[in-house]
């Protein structure tokens, strides 16, 4: 069964340094998404990309943070200056189409650790 | 107010019982409801996806929507150890594709 794929698993960084997450959507998947889940927090939405641009981000997502998809399968999201408030898991997902938009697939997550 | 609001739990129950979910939201804007399921440290796995109001099964999942009391359920039928896990609720507004999360149930099914 295809699925979500999420490297690395853990990544410890310290404040002030850059991090890309990288993300694997289901290959016919078209709308993809970055969230975050603090520990013991809510899941958090960040970011939504469709057709190379973004479509939605929310206040959390500021210009500390960048999405790409630099090719036909990656989709990665980058903070540029890491804070110690960006500890969290960080999950990406995707939807085949914008009619399915409830039926989001989750990646297993990438543990941000910043120390 | 919270958006969405779901009891944290836990909520414990013995293998076999039926385990009973709920979430209460605010806004009337959202039309589309999902339940999530959470292993400790791993991502949410998609369970249900309902729009409409009324009920939807799936093998011992059934979901229920409730738009007239902004109230949703889900409920697990003979439920098992391996069902132990935090459930969330998750909804989207009809003129948006977010996820908006409930903060989650923790469940623990006894042998």
């Amino acid at each position: 069964e295809p699925e979500v794929t999420q490297t690395p698993s853990h990544q410890v960084t310290q404040m002030g340094q850059e991090v890309i997450l990288r993300c694997v959507p289901i290959s016919n998947h078209l709308y993809f998404y970055w969230y975050r889940q603090i520990l013991g927090q809510k899941v958090e939405f960040l970011v939504s990309f469709y057709n190379n641009e973004i479509s939605e981000k929310s206040e959390i997502f500021d210009d500390q943070f960048s999405v790409e998809r630099p090719d036909g399968s990656n989709f990665t999201l980058k903070i540029r200056s890491t804070k110690l408030e960006d500890s969290a898991m960080y999950f990406c997902a995707s939807i085949a189409e914008a009619g399915g938009r409830g039926e989001q697939y989750f990646g297993p997550g990438t543990r941000l650790t910043v120390t | 107010q919270k958006e969405v609001e779901q009891d944290p739990g836990p909520l414990s129950v013995p293998e076999g019982a039926i385990v009973s979910l709920n979430c209460t939201y605010s806004n009337s804007a959202f039309q589309y409801f999902m339940w999530y399921r959470q292993y400790s440290r791993k991502g949410p796995e998609l369970l249900m996806y309902t729009y409409s109001s009324g009920n939807k099964e799936d093998g011992r999942f059934t979901a229920q929507v409730d738009k007239s009391s902004k109230y949703i359920s889900l409920f697990i039928r003979d439920s098992q150890p391996s069902d132990s896990a935090t459930y969330l609720c998750a909804m989207i507004k009809a003129a948006g594709n977010k996820l908006t999360f409930g903060g989650g149930t923790r469940v623990l099914v006894k042998p």
